[in-house]
């Protein structure tokens, strides 16, 4: 069964980036997508988009497209997720899940990285 | 987008009760549809995948049925590890959209 390990919980200011990684193992990178999801305090899942390590085609979700860059690093079987122009309203858990693409969901997740975006 | 949408957004329920939480879809997702389970301070995790099929390792008193635009998760006998959130996501076309959950609350 795969494992995903994502970076530490971070503060950013308001204008600021933040690029989450997250590192797989016990399975081939490549065979999978990575999606990325995050959950602001007390509220549901919101999916922000998808990358496959395959050949790095993406899909963002619009809500933040312009802002939002998803890489991977086949070398090191690591996928990120960088988030620029923060606001308030991007402090949230963010998650990485291994994506089947359009057949089986999302099996297997990280443990979630907290980004707290305050001044 | 395709918008999800869940009922209830909160079910109170006992130990050994029969629970179905229900998931609308705006448009038509085929079977392409996924249940999570999430309890408080952790990541999601895969119950059903394809409307109906069970993930490796989920008990069987979780099931799932459904096409099109209607979904049912069932919890035949609810257990004190079943009280958490749960949501429904369609993956037939992109964005994925997650329905908004379901509490499931000790009654």
């Amino acid at each position: 069964q795969g494992q995903l390990v994502q970076s530490g919980g971070e503060v950013k200011k308001p204008g600021a980036a933040v690029k989450v990684s997250c590192k797989t193992s016990n399975y081939t990178f490549t065979d999978y997508g990575i999606s990325w999801v995050r959950q602001a305090p007390g509220q549901g899942l919101e999916w922000m988009g998808w990358i496959s390590p395959y050949n790095g085609n993406t899909n963002y979700a619009q809500k933040v497209q312009g802002r939002i860059t998803m890489t991977t690093d086949t070398s090191t079987s690591t996928a990120y997720m960088e988030l620029r122009s923060l606001t308030s309203d991007d402090t949230a858990v963010y998650y990485c899940a291994r994506d089947w693409g359009a057949t089986n969901g999302m099996d297997v997740w990280g443990q979630g990285t907290t980004i707290t975006v305050s001044s | 987008d395709i918008q999800m949408t869940q009922s209830p957004s909160t079910l109170s329920a006992s130990v050994g009760d029969r629970v179905t939480i229900t998931c609308r879809a705006s448009q038509s997702v085929s079977n392409w549809l996924a249940w999570y389970q999430q309890k408080p301070g952790k990541a999601p995790n895969l119950l059903i995948y394809k409307a109906s099929i069970l993930e490796s390792g989920v008990p069987p008193r979780f099931s799932g049925s459904g096409s099109g635009t209607e979904f049912t998760l069932t919890i035949s006998s609810l257990q004190p590890d079943d009280f958490a959130a749960y949501y429904c996501q369609q993956y037939n076309s992109y964005p994925w959209t997650f329905g908004q959950g379901t509490k499931v609350e000790i009654k």
